[in-house]
């Protein structure tokens, strides 16, 4: 199947420092990736959809000058988690859509640990 | 707005004892439904994915129902293992290449 990257796989980082956070498809091309957070024993909730492109759509309540998307390529999309705080530590983890798979399935990436101090 | 629920949140059987996982969705107009499993710190594992026409998917010990109409499907895993613990997740997808719509999750302990 389809191989969705993500890196880093883990990041600490200070408050009030930024964190960037890469989203790869490997071996297809995807117009659409998607980017979820996952707080401690709770599901995934969408905080955006990022279209090749163009501007990302983000979800009701989710900051979009906090978490910047840019999805230059068809192969890559990342967020940018501004002036961190610790409330914003969190799991996040991108899909994205392979037209070209059946019923035009998403693929999950390994997701990313981040932890703000 | 859609809403799936998950029940129940946690399970535990012994080895051996097949597994019977719930999910239900509040809109009935969807386009699939897909189950996940993830293990603890890690990604998504898709495990069975139904198309809104479909009744059930089956891969190996995983069976996986779907009643539209009634906004239920159930994940069945046959002889469970120790290595079937982990969280099981159920989402679903409204149209072609939109987002999915996920459920809590059921925790899962087979012990041996």
């Amino acid at each position: 199947g389809a191989v969705v990257s993500q890196h880093p796989s883990w990041v600490i980082c200070k408050s009030g420092t930024s964190v960037k956070i890469e989203c790869r498809s490997l071996d297809f091309q995807a117009t659409t990736m998607f980017w979820y957070r996952q707080f401690p024993k709770q599901s995934l909730m969408l905080m955006a959809t990022s279209n090749e492109g163009s501007k990302a759509t983000y979800e009701q309540g989710v900051e979009k000058d906090k978490f910047l998307i840019n999805h230059a390529s068809l192969t890559l999309s990342t967020l940018t988690v501004t002036s961190a705080h610790p409330e914003d530590s969190s799991f996040y983890i991108c899909s994205a859509r392979d037209p070209a798979a059946s019923y035009n399935e998403q693929f999950f990436g390994p997701g990313t640990r981040l932890t703000v101090l | 707005k859609q809403e799936v629920t998950q029940i129940p949140a946690a399970l535990s059987v012994p080895e051996g004892e097949n597994l019977v996982l719930n999910c239900s969705f509040t809109d009935s107009a969807i386009y699939n439904l897909q189950w996940f499993r993830q293990d603890p710190g890690k990604g998504l594992t898709s495990l069975l994915l139904i198309q809104s026409s479909q009744r059930e998917q089956t891969s190996g010990r995983l069976n996986a129902s779907l009643d539209k109409s009634s906004g239920r499907s159930t994940l069945y895993i046959a002889a469970s293992q120790p290595g079937d613990s982990a969280t099981y997740l159920c989402a679903v997808q409204k149209a072609a290449g939109n987002k999915l719509t996920f459920g809590g999750g059921t925790r899962v302990l087979v012990k041996p």
